[in-house]
This record gives structure tokens, C-alpha cells and sequence, in this order.
């Protein structure tokens, strides 16, 4: 089982659309938790960190479920420039490592 | 400032040569870590630097030999690569290693021939 597993995506979805993205962990010792973008050709960027009580940002909602190992990035409202490929992430070994899912692919249309 | 900066941004070699990657952030971090990413798959880390000590080596070959002169700076010198060694290289750092954000880099593209 990997890791970290992700939606397959790609998504395609119209601008304005809200668009959910989902991921689980397998390591219940997992500490941290993030999502990045990273866009054709450019390094990850981060996107925001995930905390059990959730956290928003703009247009941008993240859920963390621990007893679950879930973990969720909503995004309303959706631009043109948020076509990109969305990386969850948990850090492992004391936070050392950062693991990476797959990515998920967004496409944007207008 | 999160600025994590990388030079060459390209770089082809061939097999016998010798060539050194390096990285650079002036935030204070005290972590620093190298990347291997190959097309359309996640970075995949092969070292972590805490403290200017190298503390997590992935079971990379040895003909890639990283470096940390001091905490600003990490290097990757590479020798006798493969082909299936190109990909791209991300530096990334952190306020130290535990439960914070890692910064990337833009990287450098590497091509062996």
C-alpha cells in the first residue's frame, strides 16, 4: 500500500466551479500535513499546512481527520490559474521526511 | 522572504564528468534537503541536512555526494552518472526538521548523456 494515496484526477472542471480534493495516509505516526501545487516544469510550492481543526484560506478550505488518516483540500470558485497538480503531503520520522502522493491534475476551463 | 535559490537551472553531462549542483537560502533555516523528481512523478527525497549533519541518507547511490559547507549552503556533487539519473533536482528548507514547511528550490534539470 503506498503512503500516500491521492485521487487519480485529472479533473476538468469550468472556472467558478468548487472542486474537492482527497487523500489518506497509511502511517497512523504521521505528524504533519500540507498541501502544494506545483505547476508544469516548477518546483512545489506550498499551499497551506492541514491541522485537525481544519483551516481556510481564501477560497482554499483543508480538512484533516486523523482517525480516519483523511485528509481534504476544497476549493471554490475556482480560477484559471489554479490549473495545477496538487500534492499531498505528510511529514514521517519525526517530521524528517516529507512524503508525497502522486498529484492529483487540475484543469481549470473557461 | 522565502526564497530557496539553485544554480545551474540546466545542466547536461556525460558519463565520466564530474559537476556540482548547489542551493542557497538566507532565511535562517536550519534544515536543508535534496529532491530527485522525474517527469510526471512527485519528488522523491534522497537527503536531509539538520544542523550542517547529514541525518538522512535514502539509500542513494555514491556517485551522488552532498555537502553542507555551512547552513546557507547545500551542494550536490555528482560523478560517473547514469543516463536514468536525469530528472530534475530540487534543494528545499525548513526551520529545522520536525513539523515545519519545507521551501523549494526551482531546481536544476538535469541531463546525462
Amino acid at each position: 500500500r503506498k503512503e500516500v494515496e491521492q485521487d487519480p484526477g485529472p479533473f476538468n472542471v469550468p472556472e467558478g466551479a468548487t472542486v474537492a480534493f482527497n487523500c489518506t495516509y497509511s502511517n497512523s505516526a504521521s505528524q504533519s500535513f500540507f498541501w502544494y501545487r506545483q505547476d508544469c516544469r516548477k518546483e512545489p510550492k506550498l499551499l497551506m499546512s492541514v491541522y485537525s481543526s481544519g483551516n481556510e484560506d481564501g477560497r482554499f478550505t483543508a480538512q484533516l481527520n486523523r482517525a480516519s488518516q483523511y485528509i481534504s483540500l476544497l476549493i471554490r470558485d475556482s480560477k484559471l490559474s489554479d490549473s495545477a497538480t496538487y500534492l499531498c503531503v505528510v511529514t514521517l520520522e519525526y517530521g524528517n521526511k516529507l512524503v508525497f502522493g502522486a498529484g492529483t491534475i487540475l484543469r481549470v476551463k473557461s | 522572504d522565502t526564497e530557496v535559490t539553485q544554480t545551474p537551472k540546466h545542466l547536461v553531462m556525460g558519463m565520466t564528468n564530474k559537476k556540482s549542483l548547489k542551493c542557497e537560502q538566507h532565511m535562517g533555516h536550519r534544515a536543508m534537503y535534496w529532491y530527485k523528481q522525474k517527469a510526471k512523478k512527485p519528488p522523491e527525497l534522497m537527503f536531509v541536512y539538520s544542523y550542517e549533519k547529514l541525518s538522512i541518507n535514502e539509500s542513494v547511490p555514491s556517485r551522488f555526494s552532498p555537502e553542507c559547507p555551512n547552513s546557507s549552503l547545500l551542494n550536490l556533487h555528482l560523478h560517473a552518472l547514469q543516463p536514468e539519473d536525469s530528472a530534475l533536482y530540487l534543494c528545499a528548507s525548513s526551520l529545522s526538521t520536525g513539523v515545519h514547511e519545507q521551501y523549494f528550490g526551482p531546481g536544476t534539470r538535469l541531463t546525462v548523456t
